[in-house]
């Protein structure tokens, strides 16, 4: 089964301070992994993807298949970071499997 | 905005009366999904299109839903017989073929609410 975890529903930090956003997967065969955003009031967009080892706004995620997880991180948080953050499987068929999401709350 | 287009962007009916939602990919974007989300949850896979064909159905999509891609461009998702159960958000989604990457563009959504 193809399955997404996100254990916290809200993470709340200080501007200037690191995050990470937590995700653990659980998929049987090689899963790209996806970090997807929905700021207030707009849809949802892709923020990064594991086989572009990109670092987009600062964020970045590391694919660690020995502990299934897929963590976000920042080094620091600005404001503009405060958005829904979720973490998503491509596996099996074409389609995406989406964890619960975290909220990123950044306070000033 | 050239984005993925769904309309209505909110709908309210009454248990029982069935409601119809409308998506309009990214141009010449062959594949196309239809998720759903309720409050406190991750999108959720209802549907998938490749061009016309539908290629897989989720068994959340219970008898009630259909969904068609009849030319292969826009679809429409139809839920027959309501239920409060329904009320979620309705996100369609579409990404190009399998040489242009994984990336899956998103709409705004359609809110439906059944009273």
């Amino acid at each position: 089964a193809q399955r997404v975890t996100q254990p916290e529903k809200l993470l709340s930090v200080f501007k200037g301070a690191p995050v990470e956003l937590k995700c653990n997967y659980s998929y049987s065969g090689s899963p790209e992994l996806f970090w997807y955003v929905q700021y207030s009031r707009q849809r949802l967009q892709l923020l990064l993807r594991h086989i572009s080892r990109e670092s987009i706004k600062g964020f970045t995620a590391d694919l660690n298949k020995g502990e299934t997880s897929f963590h976000l991180k920042k080094p620091f948080a600005q404001e503009e970071d405060s958005a829904m953050y979720y973490c998503a499987l491509s596996g099996y068929g074409n389609k995406l499997v989406f964890g619960a999401g975290t909220i990123l709350r950044v306070k000033s | 905005d050239t984005g993925v287009s769904q309309n209505p962007r909110h709908k309210i009916t009454k248990r029982g009366q069935n409601v119809t939602f409308r998506c309009d990919p990214i141009s010449e974007h062959n594949r196309l999904y239809w998720y759903r989300q309720t409050l406190g949850q991750g999108p959720e896979f209802l549907t998938y299109f490749q061009n016309e064909a539908q290629l897989e159905k989720s068994r959340l999509l219970s008898d009630r839903f259909s969904a068609e891609r009849p030319k292969g461009s826009f679809s429409t998702l139809e839920i027959q017989r309501t239920e409060q159960g329904d009320s979620a958000m309705y996100l369609c989604a579409s990404r190009p073929g399998r040489h242009s990457g994984n990336t899956i563009y998103f709409g705004e959504g359609s809110w439906l609410t059944v009273v």
